[in-house]
């Protein structure tokens, strides 16, 4: 079954630093979708994106956050200066379609610590 | 805003017994999801509810959805062990899709 794929498992960087966080999507998926969820709690909508831009970001997704498809198969979550509050679980998600009859499919997750 | 609310968030249940879980959620959606995550995992789908007054059974869970009510619900029949995790009910939005906080479910024998 295809998979969304997110690398790395778990990063730890410092206070500051940036950082990104990797997904391939399923290959004929089309919409592209970033989540968090610190330890334990509600799942956060970050950003959708289709089409090479944002379709919808959220307030968490300020001016430190950006999102890039560099190629044709890898969406990348950047963090320019990384805050502690950002600790958390960062979900990839992809969808064929935007009005999606499966629920979007998402990867394993990064775990990101900031120290 | 869009608002999700679940309730319960928390829930011991024995097994064999039956409980519901409900979302409420405030705008105009046709379209519910419910997820399934357990501890350090991913989300897992387990139903998606396209219309109102949608039915979705698999195995000892069913979902529905009343537009009109804003409401989704969670059953669980005859609960068992293996259903212990965190079930989260996600709504449609224009661009995306919101979630609740999650109901953590744990099943004791």
């Amino acid at each position: 079954e295809p998979e969304v794929t997110q690398t790395p498992s778990h990063q730890v960087t410092q206070m500051g630093q940036e950082v990104i966080l990797r997904c391939v999507p399923i290959s004929n998926h089309l919409y592209f979708y970033w989540y968090r969820q610190i330890l334990g709690q509600k799942v956060e909508f970050l950003v959708s994106f289709y089409n090479n831009e944002i379709s919808e970001k959220s307030e968490i997704f300020d001016d430190q956050f950006s999102v890039e498809r560099p190629d044709g198969s890898n969406f990348t979550l950047k963090i320019r200066s990384t805050k502690l509050e950002d600790s958390a679980m960062y979900f990839c998600a992809s969808s064929e379609t935007r009005y999606t009859n499966y629920g979007y499919t998402f990867g394993s997750g990064t775990r990101l610590t900031v120290v | 805003e869009l608002k999700v609310e679940q309730n319960p968030l928390f829930l011991s249940m024995q097994e064999g017994k039956n409980y519901t879980i409900y979302c409420n959620y405030s705008t105009t959606s046709d379209r519910l999801y419910w997820y399934r995550q357990d501890p350090g995992k991913s989300l897992e789908s387990l139903f998606v509810l396209l219309s109102n007054g949608a039915v979705k059974q698999e195995g000892r869970l069913m979902a529905s959805l009343d537009t009109k009510a804003r409401l989704s619900t969670l059953h669980i029949t005859a609960a068992v062990h293996d259903l212990s995790a965190t079930y989260f009910c996600a709504v449609d939005t224009n661009n995306d899709m919101r979630f609740g906080a999650g109901t953590r479910l744990t099943v004791k024998p």
